[in-house]
């Protein structure tokens, strides 16, 4: 059963800690994204990857730092830098970049600063 | 600066009605556009996409693209409460591989 999974559903951060927000995907797709989205608002783009051991700065990375080691993973750390982290994140994928290629999304992250 | 709008809405209609959600984007480049449903505290869900212009048509769903006008809709026939979600309008291309989202327009239908 193919899909993106996402690890916590909900997380909790105190202030001046680093949290993790974990992603994986079994589709064997090539890139995968990560987006924050702030009630009433679209999706912001923060990194993405198009293959392993490489990644891009989206529009909003400040405070925030991924990985790419292995295909099937690409975890989020939400760092004390980000003044601001209380957001549902949604982390995505694709086959690739072109055009005709689609994002699927995982079933995202909600995180709240305690 | 790309720039994808959508009328936040709500946009109410009766249940059995045709719902008209509107997209317009401002890269005259872009060649793909999809769209997305997402239920309150959910993750986006492909509904379709559309990369010519014209119609094109998925069960209740049709997707219109008029790239002269700048514009994709999503019609949604015999809406049903089930419906009720917020629409999210993306567009790709013009010189980037990475989607520009809307902000979402609210649909709400009701019995």
């Amino acid at each position: 059963d193919g899909g993106i999974t996402q690890s916590p559903k909900y997380l909790f951060r105190k202030e001046g800690q680093n949290v993790t927000l974990s992603c994986e995907q079994n589709l064997n797709h090539d890139a995968m994204y990560w987006y924050r989205q702030d009630p009433g608002q679209g999706l912001r783009l923060i990194y993405y990857s198009q293959i392993v051991n490489d990644f891009q700065k989206g529009d909003i990375a400040e405070g925030y730092s991924v990985s790419r080691e292995k295909k099937e993973s690409f975890p989020l750390t939400v760092t004390s830098a980000q003044k601001n982290p209380t957001a549902f994140y949604l982390c995505a994928s694709s086959r690739g970049l072109a055009g005709v290629e689609t994002q699927y999304f995982g079933p995202g992250t909600r995180l709240l600063v305690l | 600066q790309k720039e994808v709008e959508q009328n936040s809405g709500p946009l109410s209609v009766p249940e059995g009605a045709i719902a008209s959600l509107n997209c317009t984007y401002s890269d005259r480049g872009s060649q793909s556009f999809f769209w997305y449903r997402q239920y309150s505290g959910k993750s986006p869900e492909l509904i379709m996409s559309i990369y010519s212009n014209g119609d094109k048509e998925d069960g209740r769903f049709t997707a219109q693209l008029n790239k002269a006008s700048q514009y994709v809709s999503l019609l949604i026939r015999d809406s049903q409460p089930s419906d009720s979600a917020t629409y999210l309008c993306a567009v790709k291309g013009g010189g980037s591989y990475i989607p520009t989202f809307g902000r979402g327009t609210s649909l709400i239908v009701h019995p």
